[in-house]
């Protein structure tokens, strides 16, 4: 069974805080990592799309490294705002003789950010 | 502009009263997934579709089927609810090529009465 783990599983922060969190996954039959943020009453939006050990993406304010060979991926989230608050969502994507599989999602990160 | 909608956003119905649920789309993506979300847990795939190939997990109960009748939409029957299908239902649509993002409906929150 694969799995996929997230840490912490809530955070609650001051705005203008730095914050970052943990994606832990299988480290064989890597294909591919991907962030959604998903925010309450809306639908999960991708964030990062990352396929190379050592990948560092960066959108705005957040940004994400992976480590393949390790299993693991930070998000990171510069200056937190109160519109940052979300649940934030890792999912892997095995290997299959070269195809990719389909998404295994953790549990998510849920991020307060206070005013 | 949403462009995978998903009908409802909320849905009650009875245990073992027949529901469906319904996902459209405007990407014109030839993949479309169904995720079911319990309370604190992680999405969970259900089944998809790669064109009009259905492919079903090995866990996905017997209950739950699905239709693609075309590109646009993708249907999730329940056939006999029961209690403890109460979820948050996602639909998500994904573009063939590799290393693509999915992108998901706003959900549709399910309750058993």
């Amino acid at each position: 069974i694969l799995n996929v783990e997230q840490s912490p599983q809530s955070l609650h922060v001051q705005e203008g805080d730095s914050t970052n969190f943990t994606c832990s996954f299988p480290s064989s039959n890597f294909y591919a990592l991907h962030w959604y943020r998903w925010e309450t009453a809306k639908s999960p939006e991708a964030l990062f799309v990352m396929t190379l050990n050592g990948d560092e993406k960066k959108k705005g304010r957040i940004s994400a490294t992976l480590n393949t060979k390790e299993g693991y991926s930070y998000l990171y989230i510069k200056g937190s705002q109160p519109e940052d608050s979300a649940t934030y969502l890792c999912a892997f994507i095995p290997n299959y003789g070269g195809s990719q599989g389909n998404l295994i999602f953790g549990k998510g990160t849920k991020l307060s950010v206070k005013p | 502009d949403a462009m995978v909608i998903q009908n409802p956003r909320y849905q009650v119905t009875q245990f073992g009263k027949p529901v469906t649920l319904s996902c459209s789309q405007t990407l014109n993506h030839n993949v479309m997934y169904w995720y079911q979300q319990k309370s604190s847990q992680a999405p969970k795939l259900l089944f998809h579709y790669y064109d009009k190939d259905f492919n079903n997990e090995a866990d996905t109960p017997d209950n739950f089927q699905s239709r693609r009748p075309n590109t646009s939409f993708c249907f999730l029957d329940i056939r006999s609810p029961g209690l403890g299908d109460a979820a948050m239902y996602l639909c998500a649509t994904r573009r063939t090529e590799s290393n693509q993002p999915q992108h998901f409906g706003d959900g549709t929150r399910l309750s058993i009465l």
